[in-house]
């Protein structure tokens, strides 16, 4: 089982929809949860973290729930712009600390 | 702020042949990343530095690949011989951590160096 795993998708959404990924992680001691997001051909940058609570940033909402071990990214109001792959980030805390990336998942916006 | 340097952008060669890779993180960045990259998957850490020490190597495969970060700056990754496999693209990354622990968990990737192996 892969430590973090993610719906490959293509996720194919009309602009202006709510659309919504998980990813799971089997490492339960992790602390530290992100996602990323990573363009055609671009290196990933940091979209946001992801807190206990919950948290919004815009458009964007992530959730943790750490009894079932899984992250949950949503997208309202979809734009053309949001087309991308989105990577879940989960740290390992063995001899260092070190974020273990999801295989990603794709995010097309159709007009 | 200058981002993560790396070069080259695009390297092609044949199996058996030998690559190296080089990275300059953002200046004050402890630590430092390589990650490989292969069409359709997430981001695979290779090597982890933290100044000129290497915190983890576990998942590189040390009989042809190596790397390092002499001065605590910049860092070379060689692989020698290249396989077919090891066609990805080769991302550095650099974090401000000093003690190993990201403060808000951002790593500023660079642009990466795509290796294709004929």
């Amino acid at each position: 089982r892969k430590e973090v795993e993610q719906d490959p998708g293509p996720f194919n959404v009309p602009e202006g929809a709510t659309v919504a990924f998980n990813c799971t992680y089997s490492n339960s001691a992790s602390q530290s949860f992100f996602w990323y997001r990573q363009d055609c051909r671009k290196e990933p940058k940091l979209l946001m973290s992801v807190y206990s609570s919950g948290n919004e940033d815009g458009r964007f909402t992530a959730q943790l729930n750490r009894a079932s071990q899984y992250i949950s990214l949503l997208i309202r109001d979809s734009k053309l712009s949001d087309s991308a792959t989105y990577l879940c980030v989960v740290n390992r805390m063995d001899s260092s600390y070190k974020l273990i990336f999801g295989s990603g998942t794709r995010l097309l916006v159709r007009p | 702020e200058a981002g993560v340097a790396q070069s080259p952008r695009y390297k092609i060669i044949e199996k058996r042949q030998s690559v190296a890779f080089w990275c300059n993180p953002i200046s004050g960045h402890a630590t430092l990343y390589w990650y490989q990259q292969i069409l359709g998957q997430g981001p695979k850490l290779l090597i982890q530095f933290q100044n000129n020490g290497v915190v983890d190597d576990s998942q590189l495969p040390k009989d042809r690949f190596s790397a390092e970060r002499l001065k605590g700056v910049d860092s070379t990754l060689k692989i020698q011989p290249a396989k077919l496999e090891d066609s990805a693209v080769y991302l550095c990354a650099s974090s401000l951590a000093a003690s190993g622990i990201p403060d808000t968990g951002e790593l500023f990737f660079g642009e990466g160096s795509r290796l294709t192996v004929l």
